[in-house]
Parts: structure tokens; C-alpha cells; sequence
């Protein structure tokens, strides 16, 4: 079984700037993956990002990367540059059955 | 590739119809997820299919819920007898099938119910 905490329920960041979104995890696996998805204002959710749990070196695509602390069982999204496009919900997930309950973000212009 | 579609897109029912959605895939993934999203919260896994086959269910799946995906193509979800509480999203997703921890799921626009 797993479990995914997401203590942040809303966020804003001004455009430009940088903003951490937090997840925490629990797991009885001893491979897997975790994931952000993305989900816009009215439209259907996509990946933003997954991380493999036995690599050491953080997941990094264009904008976005993560903070990967396997000890806490810690799994950060980061968005450098934020835009205006990357106001939407964002979920975490470990094994992909169980999502966090979202964090809602916000870029201000 | 033209990504998950979920029919109809929204759907109003007075409470005690039953009603159903279907959900086609990306041709030739393999897995195929129903999920329940209610305003302001996360999806809540309902149930999932490797091809034909109905693997997990989880506990919100009550009877009055059932799910097929015959020949392992389209899927549909049924709730039978609703009730208002059943209003909410309800996201289809699928994925290749390699394997559940890693596959990245690709998810449709959903079917928005409201039950009256």
C-alpha cells in the first residue's frame, strides 16, 4: 500500500518566479516510481514529471525538476520560470492508484 | 494517437436512473483506469483492467457500480440505482501495461455526472 501527503492546498507565484510544490510519501515497495501530474483549469490531466526511485539524480524536464530525498520519503516539484500556462492543480502519486489531494497553483502576472 | 475519449463529456440524471460511460483508450495500451474526482480533491481509483481483465477494484466500487471491458478495447462504467453523492468526475485513464508502478497513465477529458 501507499500513501501520498500533500500539505500545501493552495500556492501563487508571481511570473518568473520560482515556486516548490511539496509531496511526501509512504511505501512498503522497494522499486518504484513517483510522478506529478498536471491538470489545468477545465482540462484532462498530464504528467509533468516521475522520478525513479532507485536513481540517485534528480528528474529535470525543461522547467520543471524535483527534489528527491528517499530517506524522508520527500518528493518536490519545482517550477523555475513560472508562467501563466502552469496555473492548475498538481498531484503526486507513487503507484499511480493514489493521488495526493492536490495543490492548487497559481501564477500571477 | 488521438489520446483517451470519454462519452458523453457531461451527463444529467435524476436520482435512481442508472446511466454509463465509455471510455476508448490509446490503441494498443493495455491498462485501463477509472477514476472518481469530486471538486477540490485528488482522483480516487475505482478500478483498473489489464486488457479483458478486471484486476483490482477498490472499496468505493460499491455494488451498484460495475465496470466491463470486453475484448480488451473501449470500457464502460456503469452506477446503477444513483444517488446524488455519485456526482462528481469520473477520469478514464490508460497506459501501455508494462507495469502498474511505472507506466505513465495518459487520462481522458472525464465524464461530469450530476444527479439531481
Amino acid at each position: 500500500a501507499q500513501t501520498v501527503t500533500q500539505s500545501q492546498p493552495e500556492m501563487s507565484v508571481q511570473e518568473a518566479e520560482t515556486v516548490t510544490l511539496s509531496c511526501t510519501y509512504d511505501t512498503s515497495e522497494s522499486n518504484y516510481y513517483l510522478f506529478w501530474y498536471k491538470q489545468p483549469p477545465s482540462r484532462q490531466m498530464i504528467l509533468v514529471i516521475r522520478q525513479e526511485a532507485y536513481k540517485q539524480q534528480n528528474a529535470t524536464e525543461n522547467r520543471f525538476s524535483v527534489n528527491f530525498q528517499k530517506a524522508a520519503k520527500s518528493f518536490s516539484l519545482k517550477i523555475s520560470d513560472s508562467q501563466l500556462g502552469d496555473t492548475a492543480m498538481y498531484f503526486c502519486t507513487g503507484n499511480q492508484f493514489y493521488f495526493g489531494t492536490g495543490t492548487s497553483l497559481t501564477v500571477i502576472p | 494517437d488521438t489520446g483517451v475519449s470519454q462519452n458523453p463529456r457531461h451527463k444529467i440524471t435524476k436520482r435512481g436512473q442508472n446511466v454509463t460511460f465509455r471510455c476508448d483508450p490509446i490503441s494498443e495500451h493495455n491498462r485501463l483506469y477509472w477514476y472518481r474526482q469530486t471538486l477540490g480533491q485528488g482522483p480516487e481509483f475505482l478500478t483498473y483492467f489489464q486488457n479483458e481483465a478486471q484486476l483490482e477494484k477498490s472499496r468505493l466500487l460499491s455494488d451498484r457500480f460495475s465496470a466491463e471491458r470486453p475484448k480488451g478495447s473501449f470500457s464502460t462504467l456503469e452506477i446503477q440505482r444513483t444517488e446524488q453523492g455519485d456526482s462528481a468526475m469520473y477520469l478514464c485513464a490508460s497506459s501501455e501495461g508494462r507495469d502498474t508502478f511505472t507506466d505513465t497513465q495518459y487520462f481522458g477529458p472525464g465524464t461530469r455526472l450530476t444527479v439531481l
